[in-house]
């Protein structure tokens, strides 16, 4: 079973920050915050990882809560094309034969 | 655009027969993995391959079963189709601990 908490969907006005919550009150000390994100009818397109400090890349930050049983993916300026599924996942790195597991993700809808 | 590919993108099969996905890795990664999307759902593991090897399942029957070949590209392999086949199969190749996902292969089974 998932490990992460996500609400079902969220609106957002095109041109406005999204800010996508996930909670993973049972997080491990070496898990990592995972966050993909799936186009109707296309592969899951990864975004962005952290453990513990906040991480920004061209795509998104993430903001990981200090406790670490909470974060929020941040899409600064939401476009039509942000319109997805967006999947919160906790992971450990390095283990052999560990696989993502995929809860049932937030479904952003970006509207203009 | 991830330089995963899958093929064939979609195909049409019938209860009991046989089926073949192929995934060809992105350039360097060693680890390939599977994964089962039933429609409105997330995706679900079926297995990972590293170098050749099977090293990690998740909750599939053995008429699931897989293959990778030297240069890192799979096959996934399923016998005996059921109507619940039906799904997006996915494969994900990896080096280190980013998964980045080819476009998918539509099954349907009749």
């Amino acid at each position: 079973d998932a490990k992460t908490t996500q609400p079902p969907s969220m609106d957002c006005a095109e041109g406005r920050a999204a800010n996508l919550p996930c909670n993973h009150s049972t997080i491990s000390g070496n898990e990592y915050v995972y966050w993909y994100r799936q186009i109707h009818s296309q592969g899951p397109q990864y975004i962005i990882h952290g453990l513990k400090n906040n991480e920004t890349n061209e795509m998104a930050s993430l903001i990981i809560t200090e406790d670490r049983k909470s974060s929020t993916l941040i899409l600064p300026h939401a476009t039509l094309r942000d319109t997805a599924v967006y999947y919160c996942i906790v992971r450990a790195p390095n283990q052999a034969g560990t696989a993502l597991i995929f809860g049932k993700g937030t479904t952003l809808s970006v509207s203009s | 655009e991830t330089g995963v590919t899958q093929s064939p993108t979609h195909l049409i099969k019938t209860r009991g027969q046989q089926v073949t996905l192929r995934c060809s890795s992105q350039s360097g990664h060693n680890t390939v993995s599977w994964y089962q999307q039933a429609l409105g759902q997330g995706p679900q593991f079926i297995f990972q391959y590293y170098r050749e090897e099977e090293n990690g399942r998740g909750n599939f029957p053995p008429r699931f079963s897989g293959l990778q070949f030297p240069n890192y590209s799979s096959e996934l392999n399923v016998n005996a189709l059921e109507l619940d086949d039906s799904a997006l199969y996915l494969c994900a190749s990896s080096l280190t601990n980013e998964q980045y996902f080819g476009p998918g292969t539509r099954l349907t089974v009749t």
